[in-house]
């Protein structure tokens, strides 16, 4: 894709709670958008995606959700834990593009 | 057994120096990246292999050059280091170059010019 907004930068939940992550893409041509997480020091890893022609994919605590017609994707997690504190990136890629354009990350704390 | 190596892990050198980072990939996949990841975490490409090709090549100074001597190796070259060279290179990989398809990450290189 051409630019992808991420927000929020930091977000800071309690051990249980639910955390979301909204992401914006601005190429309508965008069809695959996969979120990553990035342990401290360690390698972004992919956690899930979604194609374009579903609306919602879920993995057990994890969740995405996929608007086309807004151009918002979204990342859920419920009943936080300590291990999801990391920073978490959406992206996306076009069908002929041979990248991956990455959000700005948002760093998730979960408190105890 | 490792999918995506990156050698060194660590990178410290002088400026003005030049230096080479490594990338192997033993997951036979066609398309080859190089992201640099600066101190705010941001995450942008850099240059794009398909089958040893370069198909992206975004606003990179030429100092950096990749190199793909085969599909499964894509080195960076940094000539003339700068201290504004300094961040985290990470290596990736993925079955092809459009699609669906998954970028798999190397563990990085932290290069710091000093």
């Amino acid at each position: 894709g051409e630019n992808v907004e991420q927000h929020p930068s930091t977000l800071s939940v309690q051990e249980g709670d639910s955390a979301v992550i909204k992401c914006t893409y601005s190429d309508s041509a965008s069809n695959y958008f996969p979120w990553y997480k990035q342990e401290l020091g360690k390698r972004p890893q992919l956690i899930i995606d979604i194609r374009s022609n579903v609306g919602e994919k879920k993995d057990q605590r994890i969740a995405v959700t996929l608007n086309k017609t807004a151009k918002h994707f979204s990342l859920h997690i419920t009943e936080t834990q300590p291990e999801d504190s990391a920073v978490y990136f959406c992206a996306d890629r076009t069908g002929t593009a041979s990248k991956l354009t990455f959000g700005t990350g948002t760093r998730l704390q979960v408190t105890l | 057994d490792t999918a995506v190596s990156q050698t060194p892990k660590y990178l410290v050198t002088q400026m003005g120096n030049d230096k080479s980072i490594k990338c192997e990939q033993n997951l036979g996949h066609d398309t080859m990246y190089w992201y640099k990841q600066d101190s705010k975490k941001f995450l942008k490409i850099m240059f794009s292999y398909n089958n040893k090709e370069l198909i992206i090549n975004e606003t990179v100074p030429n100092r950096f050059s990749p190199k793909s001597p085969d599909k499964a190796h894509l080195n960076l070259h940094i000539n003339s280091l700068e201290l504004g060279d300094s961040a985290v290179y990470f290596c990736a990989s993925s079955p092809s170059p459009g699609g669906d398809s998954e970028a798999f990450f190397g563990q990085g290189t932290r290069l710091t010019v000093v």
